[in-house]
Parts: C-alpha cells; structure tokens; sequence
C-alpha cells in the first residue's frame, strides 16, 4: 500500500466551472477526512467520513461543495461554480477508528481558479 | 480542544538538535499532545504523540514537563530535509475514540536548517 493517493495534483479551471477531487485512502482505514489549506495557513477542517457515512460537515463547506464516499473506499469532493476564493489546497487523510496514532495524509490537490 | 501557542519561525544548523517548543497551558487531563510537520507542497506528516511520559520513534523525541503545560519535541540531528512547518495539536482521547474529533491546526514553527 503506497498510502493516501490523491488525484489530480494540480487543477486549474475558471470561475463558475465545477471541478471533483478523488482521494484513495489507505485501504484498511474507515476514516477519511477532507481539509482545505491556503497560502500560509494551517490545514483547516472540512468535512470526514466514517466508512460511508459523513459524520461531519465544517461551516466552510458551503452548499457549493459536496463530499461522497460511496462504498466506504475511494471519496470525491466536488465543488460547484468555483470562485476564486476556493483556490488551494485541498487534502485528504484517512486514520483507523478507535485508533490514537495519527492521520495519514496524501499530497494534495491543489486548485487554482482563474 | 485546549489551545496551542508555538513560536513562528526557528533556525538550527544541519547535525545539530532541533528543540521545537509548544505551550499548552489549558491542557486538560485526557488530552494527548500531537506532532505533525509539513515539507514545502506536500501533505502533513504525523511525527509523535504522548499524554505524559516522554516518547521516542525512528523521527523523534517528545519532551512534556511534569504539568503538562508545554511540551518540546527534538530532532536529535536535523537535516535540511527536516525543513518544515512543525504543528503542535492537543486532542481529547475519548473524542478520538468517538471519532467527534477533528485535528485542528494552528499556525505552527517554520523550522528551517541550515546547511
């Protein structure tokens, strides 16, 4: 297993353009997170999932912005009528239930929006 | 989650120890203290965790007093791929468990060493 795998790596798009992130997580792990980073900042929370299930959405994560994990695998984010201010970068993690040690993250997608 | 204060910036030269210090003085019992640090457009990578012993793996040391109220973590021979921003995260074990809890960043150090 090479960990989380996230694709693509780079998107740009234009204002107004929807764009969809898929993450892989580590295949054994039940917990998968997604995070948006700006220039700068710390990663902030948007939204994770428990197998299926999405357990939390962050204020961030504007009716514009969907997250799936369909089969408990693979998740997408997707985001709608993009602005500008969506450009960064976006992570994902994923992390064992009932499990102290620590996320695993991929490398990210980051968005550029023109 | 109980806040964390970290220095913005630190310099170390190349062979010698990093001491990264964070203050976390509202730390309540149940809460574990947690490394991360982050290379220039990668993802964050986890380091370290402790409650209240000292701990060590293959990347790390982490120091936490007695009160718990700070903690250091050492890189006992710092490279110039240790160059990074280094995130000190405090978080309740029940609510991990739970799974009621995300990792919230701060802003972190920006270690950089020096050749």
């Amino acid at each position: 297993d090479t960990g989380v795998s996230q694709d693509p790596r780079h998107k740009i798009t234009k204002r107004g353009q929807n764009v969809t992130f898929r993450c892989d997580p580590i295949s054994e792990h039940n917990r998968l997170y997604w995070y948006r980073q700006t220039l700068g900042q710390g990663p902030e929370f948007l939204t994770y999932f428990q197998n299926e299930a999405q357990l939390e959405k962050s204020r961030l994560l504007s009716d514009r912005f969907s997250a799936e994990r369909p089969k408990g695998s693979f998740s997408t984010l997707e985001i709608q009528r993009t602005e500008q201010g969506d450009s960064a970068m976006y992570l994902c993690a994923s992390s064992l239930a009932r499990d102290l040690g620590g996320y695993t993250f991929g490398s990210g997608t980051r968005l550029t929006v023109v | 989650d109980a806040k964390t204060t970290q220095p913005p910036s630190m310099d170390c030269a190349e062979g010698r120890a990093a001491n990264l210090p964070c203050n976390h003085s509202t730390i309540s019992g149940n809460e574990y203290v947690y490394w991360y640090r982050q290379i220039h457009s990668q993802g964050p990578q986890y380091i370290i965790h402790g409650l209240k012993n000292n701990e060590t793996n293959e990347m790390a040391s982490l120091i936490i007093t007695e009160d718990r109220k700070s903690s250091t973590l050492i890189l006992p021979h710092a490279t110039l791929r240790d160059t990074a921003v280094y995130y000190c995260i405090v978080r309740a074990w029940a609510l991990i468990i739970q799974g009621a809890q995300k990792l919230v960043f701060g802003q972190g150090t920006r270690l950089t060493i020096n050749p």
